[in-house]
């Protein structure tokens, strides 16, 4: 079995729409993140939580928000979601404990019309 | 501000030697990984350097130097498989987020 999963794994909504993604994990990891990929470009992280208590924004955090449901759950919300925010979402689990590696789960192919 | 270049694209033959390079200008430096991610798939974890100098794994090997804001994964007896996109990452101050570059696509032909 996956150690981080992500549901949907397609998504396709319209503009104004809120939508939520969700992302679990059972690695057993403190530290989870989300990024968007679009087509061409890097990695860009959006949220990341260090512990239930502690969500901080990343760069691209507009028009986003997150919920830190239990040590496993990461979950995504996009409130009213616009055509720009079509792309591809990642979620990612790491432990400072084992250097801080990212394990990412398999991606959300989200597009918003 | 936190810059990572790559090449944005490479083409390699089957069974041959490569190597992808990866500058960075950021600040805190706290290591740097390198991911493989085949289209549309997540990205996997290759290697971490947090000390200067080659770090060996199988097929992959991945270089080192903190004084000159460079690295590069090495990539031999290229097989069809390792056709894929090679994300450079930083990792930068004590908050441990990771900066990615924007990749380099890797052609391997046979």
């Amino acid at each position: 079995d996956a150690d981080v999963t992500q549901t949907p794994r397609n998504r396709i909504t319209k503009t104004g729409k809120r939508i939520m993604l969700e992302c679990s994990q059972t690695k057993g990891h403190d530290r989870m993140y989300w990024y968007r990929q679009d087509p061409g470009l890097g990695l860009q992280l959006i949220y990341y939580s260090f512990d239930v208590k502690d969500i901080n924004k990343g760069e691209i955090s507009d028009g986003y928000s997150v919920s830190r449901q239990a040590q496993a759950k990461f979950s995504l919300s996009l409130e009213s979601a616009i055509p720009n925010q079509t792309a591809l979402y990642f979620c990612a689990t790491s432990d400072p404990r084992g250097g801080e590696t990212q394990y990412f789960g398999p991606g959300t192919r989200l597009l918003v019309l | 501000g936190q810059n990572i270049d790559q090449p944005t694209e490479m083409t390699a033959t089957e069974g041959a030697i490569v190597q992808i390079n990866c500058t960075y200008q950021t600040s805190g430096f706290n290591g740097l990984f390198w991911y493989q991610q085949h289209a549309g798939e997540a990205p996997t974890f290759l290697s971490y350097n947090v000390l200067d100098g080659l770090e060996e794994k199988g097929r992959f090997s991945s270089f080192l130097s903190r004084s000159k804001g460079y690295s590069y994964l090495l990539l031999k007896e290229l097989q069809m498989k390792d056709s894929a996109s090679y994300l450079c990452a930083v990792r930068v101050g004590s908050s441990y987020k990771l900066i990615f570059g924007s990749g380099t696509r890797l052609l391997v032909r046979p």
